[in-house]
Parts: C-alpha cells; sequence; structure tokens
C-alpha cells in the first residue's frame, strides 16, 4: 500500500538555524499538506499547497516558514530561522485531488528538536 | 470557527469489552467527519470517515462511529477491545462546503488503554 515518507525521523538543530523537512507524497496524489503537533497539545494545520502554490494556510505559518514543491516527488517544509518553540513532531499529509472523500494521508512524522 | 473536543485524555476498557471514544464537534455548515490512530513512533493512520448516508459508518480493524447531528456528536465504537487497540484516536473535522484543499481540524486526542 502505497505510503507517504517523510525525512529525517529526527532532526535537532540550534535556535536561529534554518531546517528543511522533506517528505514524498502519495506518488498520484495532488493535494499536500503539513501540520505540526506540539508535545501533548493538538495535531495543527500549518498549509496546504496544490498546484505549485499554497492553497490556505494557518496564522502559525508566518514568514519564517515556506513550502517547495522541487521535484515530481518531494514537498518540504522550510522553517528559515527556528525558534525554542517550533519543536514539535510535524506531519506531512497528502489527499487524491478529485476525491470528495476528502481523506488525507499522513507521514510518521519529523521530530524537531530546536535547542 | 471550527472545532473538535474530546472530553477524555484517557479510556480505559478490559480486553473483550466494548469501548467508546467520544468525539463532538462544530463547523458553520454540515460536517465531514473522520477518525484517525496514531500508534507509538508511527504517523496518523485513517480509520473512517462519515461522509453522507447511513449515520453508522464501519471502518477498520472493526472500528464503527455512529454519526449523531442533533447532538453533533461523532463518537468511535468497537464492540470488543483488543489490546492491540491501545494507541492516540484523532477526531477531526473539515466543514461540507470547503474545497478539497482544506484543513482537517483534530481534536487533542484521546489515549486508549486496553489491558488484558
Amino acid at each position: 500500500e502505497p505510503e507517504v515518507t517523510q525525512t529525517p525521523s529526527h532532526q535537532v538543530t540550534q535556535m536561529g538555524q534554518e531546517v528543511i523537512l522533506r517528505c514524498v507524497p502519495i506518488s498520484n496524489h495532488l493535494y499536500f499538506y503539513w501540520y505540526r503537533q506540539i508535545l501533548g497539545q493538538k495535531v495543527e494545520f500549518l498549509v496546504s499547497f496544490y498546484n505549485n502554490e499554497i492553497s490556505e494556510k494557518s496564522e502559525i505559518f508566518d514568514d519564517q516558514f515556506s513550502v517547495e514543491r522541487p521535484d515530481g516527488s518531494n514537498f518540504t517544509l522550510k522553517i528559515r530561522s527556528t525558534k525554542l518553540e517550533d519543536s514539535a513532531m510535524y506531519f506531512c499529509a497528502s489527499s487524491e485531488a478529485s476525491s470528495r472523500t476528502y481523506e488525507q494521508y499522513f507521514g510518521p512524522g519529523t521530530r524537531l528538536t530546536v535547542t | 470557527a471550527q472545532s473538535v473536543a474530546q472530553p477524555e485524555d484517557q479510556v480505559n476498557v478490559a480486553e473483550g469489552n466494548p469501548l467508546t471514544v467520544k468525539c463532538t464537534y462544530s463547523v458553520s455548515g454540515n460536517p465531514y467527519l473522520f477518525w484517525y490512530v496514531q500508534y507509538p513512533n508511527r504517523g496518523l493512520q485513517f480509520l473512517l470517515k462519515y461522509i453522507t448516508g447511513d449515520n453508522l459508518v464501519k471502518g477498520s480493524y472493526g472500528f464503527e462511529a455512529e454519526f449523531n447531528k442533533s447532538q453533533t456528536s461523532f463518537h468511535l465504537k468497537k464492540p470488543s477491545a483488543l489490546v492491540s487497540d491501545s494507541a492516540l484516536y484523532f477526531c477531526a473535522v473539515r466543514d461540507r462546503g470547503s474545497q478539497a484543499g482544506t484543513a482537517l481540524i483534530f481534536g487533542k486526542g484521546t489515549t486508549l488503554s486496553v489491558s488484558s
């Protein structure tokens, strides 16, 4: 069964550094998403992406964040200057463009630790 | 604003007993409703959804959920719990009028612990 994959599984970085989290969505999916989950809190939506542009973004997704589809398979989340409060589990998800059922398929997550 | 409430942080049941994990929602229109499960060190796995039609929907691993519009609830149920069902369960909602790219709004999750 096709799966969403994410790398790395764990990323440790110092405050102020840039990080790039990588995702490979399911191959025939055209909508892509990033969510995050701070330890002990809800899963929160960050951004959705379709047809090489942002479809929707939350208040969390400020100018420090950016997303990109650099090639036909990868979908990346960049945090330009990490803060301590960016420490969280980051989940990538994808869904079919033509599906009206709207379920999203999630990757295993990248745990980001900012020190 | 859309929101999801899972009133229980943890549910404890004995193996073989029925289980219920509660979820209530608030949306401006009619909802699409989802349940996801998260096992340790794994991503969220889709369990089931309510889109339209029969209020009782069946999903993976013997789970089912009942949509109750008057109570704005979508409780997850299973007639006979297994120890392997122990995991973190998330309810999620999306407004029916939304486009395919719109975010899912998640509850805070409920930890299900099934004892042998």
